[in-house]
């Protein structure tokens, strides 16, 4: 049990374009879903926290204009990078939440923006 | 002083070695306390959960001492599987709950 999912796995796009990344939950209803980014050789960095039919919560330094995320339903949440530059090039995963205690990981999308 | 540190290593030991890594964390009010292995180029995957009594999980032993805000693990009889990157991450429930990560401590077991 506990699986998300992410898609696509990778992506490959043209400088100031838009990507969308879904994320979801396949068995479980996540009350909360978790959006982080991680650049070569660093650790993971939380981005926004995002609950059901609300408004997410953005962490400092991460503009919320570029980076919209919508989280319609219990089983899916979506991040999509706006304008995309090759500095937004990252490994970004998703998890999701049905408690306060446990997060489970999406297998993550890797963005390469040319 | 970053939220959660950890030594990046490289931590290289031959099989079979034992190995431990330490991780500190600074806020006082952190509820609970996880070892993440990560493998390159995949998400983290959960390796266990860290309670104040010491928790053992086969070759795994993970340690917290509230009191120096410090975290351990453990590792018996490395074996070449074990290689990955360990993070230590930090459950803090301060409003809206989150996970700070450290930085891993990267492990190479060798033949």
């Amino acid at each position: 049990g506990a699986v998300v999912s992410q898609h696509p796995s990778r992506v490959i796009c043209k400088s100031g374009t838009s990507v969308k990344i879904e994320c979801r939950s396949l068995d479980f209803q996540a009350t909360t879903m978790f959006w982080y980014r991680q650049f070569p050789k660093q650790s993971l960095m939380l981005m926004a926290t995002s609950n059901e039919g609300s408004k997410a919560t953005y962490e400092q330094g991460v503009e919320k204009d570029k980076f919209l995320i919508n989280h319609a339903s219990l089983t899916l949440s979506t991040l999509t990078v706006t304008s995309a530059h090759p500095e937004d090039s990252s490994f970004y995963i998703c998890s999701a939440s049905s408690s306060r205690e446990t997060q489970y990981f999406g297998p993550g999308t890797r963005l390469l923006v040319l | 002083r970053k939220e959660v540190e950890q030594d990046p290593g490289p931590f290289n030991v031959p099989e079979g070695a034992t190995v431990a890594f330490n991780c500190t964390y600074s806020n006082s009010a952190s509820q609970s306390f996880f070892w993440y292995r990560q493998d390159c180029r995949k998400e983290p995957k959960l390796l266990m959960s860290v309670y104040s009594s010491g928790n053992e999980d086969g070759r795994f032993t993970a340690q917290l001492n509230r009191a120096s805000q410090y975290i351990s693990l453990l590792i018996r009889d490395s074996k070449l599987s074990d290689s990955a990157t360990y993070l230590c991450v930090v459950n803090e429930i301060s409003g809206t709950y989150k996970y700070i990560f450290g930085t891993g401590t990267r492990l190479k077991v060798l033949a």
